[in-house]
């Protein structure tokens, strides 16, 4: 299995902030990436695919990039409505995993 | 407008069996391939496994097989997830999510509380 891992955990920052989160595959996985934001008590919502793809109708405050091993999800300028958790997770092959998840906390 | 509506919260006793559905509409149901994830309270994101609506063939995470069922009703547009020999540690949210035709997850359904306890 293809194991996901994020960076930070978790992290503080304020509004305004530009905000970073790093994924790392176990192995490479081409650009086989997505990113998915989570709200307490609500499902996830799909913000970016093929690594820097952003979904109809997400901001063009986040951002994605990377391939291979090494992915980056930024959020340009931090608003009240972007305080969540983040998640990564891989499409390349099967099973599908996602990384532990960030969580982006108000400072 | 794509949606995927799921069952309501269900509380089941061990050993039991859960069936939770999905219900797609506004697009075409066997086009698109269905998957469930499962999130653990407090906890984070788990593939449980897919199904093709199309052809109904399924495939599951290693760590179901053998408990966990998918199946699809093509006249109501509906996939639906089995879950047998529940046990306490099966607490969870499930989650149905469709596979767009970027081959990642799209569109998600609301989520299905299922508690296991005696």
């Amino acid at each position: 299995d293809i194991q996901m891992t994020q960076s930070p955990s978790s992290l503080f920052a304020s509004v305004g902030d530009r905000v970073t989160i790093t994924c790392r595959a176990s192995q490479g996985i081409s650009n086989y990436l997505a990113w998915f934001q989570q709200k307490p008590g609500k499902a996830p919502k799909s913000l970016i695919y093929a690594a820097s793809s952003l979904q109809s109708g997400v901001p063009s405050k986040f951002s994605g990039s990377g391939s291979g091993t090494e992915f980056t999800l930024t959020i340009s300028s931090l608003q009240p409505e972007d305080f969540a958790t983040y998640y990564c997770q891989q499409y390349n092959s099967y099973p599908l995993t996602f990384g532990g998840g960030t969580k982006v906390e108000i400072k | 407008q794509v949606q995927l509506v799921q069952s309501g919260a269900e509380v089941k006793k061990p050993g039991a069996s859960v069936k939770v559905s999905c219900k797609a509409s506004g697009y075409t149901f066997t086009s698109y391939f269905i998957h469930w994830v499962r999130q653990a309270p407090g906890q984070g994101l788990e593939w449980v496994g897919t199904i093709n609506p199309g052809g109904g063939s399924a495939r599951y995470a290693q760590k179901y097989q053998g408990r966990v069922t998918m199946t699809r009703d093509t006249s109501t547009s509906t996939v639906y997830m089995e879950l047998s020999s529940l046990r306490s540690e099966d607490t969870a949210m499930f989650y149905c999510a469709r596979e767009g035709a970027s081959s990642s997850l799209d569109y998600w359904g609301q989520g299905t509380l299922v508690t296991v306890s005696s």
